[in-house]
C-alpha cells in the first residue's frame, strides 16, 4: 500500500520569502503521479502542480516548483516570492495511474504568510 | 470546478439518523470518489465508482454505503450517523487524458453528528 507523509504539521514565513514544504511517500510502483493540493479558507481543494514519476525534469507553475527525488521518494514543494494569498493547507497527494487512480494524501501541513 | 456540485454543503444531524450526501458532475467523467477530511489525516477515500452500479470501497469504508445509479450521481449515506462521522466530506472526479490524469474536487460538505 502507498503511504505519503507530510512532517510539518505547521509553518510560518514573512510574505516574500521563500518556502519548502516537504513529502515523503513510499510505494513499490514505478507509473504514478504525485500532486500537491491547496486549500485555502474557503475550504476548495485546488490542484497546485502536479509530477510524472518518469519526469526527470522538476514541475514548475509560476511561482511554484518542485524538487522530485524519486530514488529517495522524496517531492517537495518550494513557493518563491510568498503572497498572503498563499496561507492555506496544503495537501501531498500520490495516484497510482493504473486502476481506479486514487488518491492518497498526506497529513496536511498548515501554511501562514505573514505581512 | 469542472462542474461538481455537492449537497447539502452543511448538515447537522442527529446519532443514529441516516443521512445521504449527494455529487453531481456534469462532465460525464467515468471515476467518482469520496473522501473524508479529518484533521492530522489528510483526506481518506471512502468508497470509489468507476462506472454505473460500479463501486468499491475505500481505506475508511465501514459505516458507509454508495450507490451510483447514473453517470452524473454518486451518492454517500450513512445509515446510522455516529459521532465519528462528524467530517468534512468531498466528493472528487478523475479522468485519464493522453497528457496526465487529474482530479478535481467538490466544494465539500460539512457534516456534525450530535
Amino acid at each position: 500500500a502507498q503511504t505519503v507523509t507530510q512532517s510539518q504539521p505547521e509553518m510560518s514565513v514573512q510574505e516574500a520569502e521563500t518556502v519548502t514544504l516537504s513529502c515523503t511517500y513510499d510505494t513499490s510502483e514505478n507509473n504514478y503521479y504525485l500532486f500537491w493540493y491547496k486549500q485555502p479558507p474557503s475550504r476548495q481543494m485546488i490542484l497546485v502542480i502536479r509530477q510524472e514519476a518518469y519526469k526527470q525534469q522538476n514541475a514548475t507553475e509560476n511561482r511554484f516548483s518542485v524538487n522530485f527525488q524519486k530514488a529517495a521518494k522524496s517531492f517537495s514543494l518550494k513557493i518563491s516570492d510568498s503572497q498572503l494569498g498563499d496561507t492555506a493547507m496544503y495537501f501531498c497527494a500520490f495516484m497510482w495511474v493504473q486502476g481506479a487512480q486514487k488518491l492518497v494524501f498526506g497529513q496536511g501541513t498548515r501554511l501562514t504568510i505573514n505581512p | 470546478d469542472a462542474g461538481i456540485t455537492q449537497s447539502p454543503r452543511h448538515k447537522v444531524t442527529e446519532t443514529g439518523t441516516p443521512v445521504t450526501l449527494r455529487c453531481h458532475q456534469t462532465e460525464n467523467h467515468r471515476y467518482m470518489y469520496w473522501y473524508r477530511q479529518d484533521p492530522g489525516h489528510g483526506l481518506r477515500l471512502i468508497h470509489y465508482s468507476y462506472g454505473v452500479k460500479d463501486t468499491d470501497k475505500g481505506e475508511v469504508s465501514d459505516g458507509y454505503s454508495v450507490s451510483r445509479s447514473k453517470t452524473e450521481d454518486f451518492l454517500l449515506t450513512l445509515e446510522s450517523a455516529t459521532s465519528s462521522q462528524t467530517s468534512v466530506y468531498f466528493c472528487a472526479i478523475s479522468e485519464r487524458t493522453s497528457r496526465a490524469p487529474f482530479a478535481f474536487f467538490g466544494q465539500g460538505t460539512r457534516l456534525t453528528v450530535v
